[in-house]
């Protein structure tokens, strides 16, 4: 099985603050990496499909860059809008796996 | 619009059983590969089962053998048989539209596992 080791596992920034999430796969999944933001109590939400390619109604303040192995997702300007858990997931290989996630805090 | 709608959940005991059901609408589960994930209390993620446009399955190591994933084409639903419960199965369970992408979610149905 593929693991992704995903980093921080929680971050407290200010308002505007730029945040960086990282996310590196046990084995090279070339760009079959996505992005997703959860809320509490709710569903999960597509954020950044194919390591890079923002998904349609998604703030452009939200973006993902890498390939390989090492894979990062950035909030540009964080809103209090934007605390919730994010996970990356691989999609080279079944089974699917998730990160552990990241609970973004406001400080 | 597309939405998936799960149900079936509840409190069962370890050994029991349960089935769960995701209705579909906006678009055709049997046309699309569709996936169960779940999400433990507290904890992350975790891919449960696929089943493919084809109606080939796979299935997680932790609940091979005791869950089986299904389709009914002209309900335009999807299932997840759970059998041999354990605790360690408790979690919310999510259906979600599979084009590699998990694009779409339900709402998610809680399963708990205790006696």
């Amino acid at each position: 099985d593929i693991q992704m080791t995903q980093s921080p596992s929680s971050l407290s920034a200010s308002v505007g603050d730029r945040v960086t999430i990282t996310c590196q796969a046990s084995q090279d999944i070339s760009n079959y990496l996505n992005w997703y933001q959860q809320k509490p109590g709710k569903a999960p939400k597509l954020l950044i499909y194919d390591a890079s390619n923002l998904e349609t109604g998604v703030p452009s303040r939200f973006s993902g860059s890498g390939s390989g192995t090492d894979f990062t997702f950035t909030i540009s300007s964080l809103q209090p809008e934007d605390i919730a858990t994010y996970y990356c997931q691989q999609y080279d290989n079944l089974p699917r796996t998730f990160g552990q996630g990241t609970k973004v805090e406001i400080k | 619009e597309v939405q998936l709608v799960e149900s079936g959940g509840g409190l069962v005991q370890p050994g029991g059983s349960l089935r769960l059901s995701c209705a579909a609408s906006g678009f055709t589960v049997s046309s699309n590969y569709m996936s169960w994930v779940r999400q433990a209390p507290g904890k992350g993620l975790e891919w449960v089962s696929v089943i493919y446009s084809g109606g080939s399955t796979y299935y997680a190591d932790s609940v091979k053998g005791r869950f089986t994933i299904s389709r009914d084409n002209s309900k335009n639903t999807l299932y997840l048989q759970m059998n041999s419960l354990r605790a360690e199965d408790t979690a919310v369970y999510y259906c979600a539209r599979d084009s590699s992408t998990f694009d779409y979610w339900g709402q998610g149905t809680l399963v708990t596992v205790s006696s």
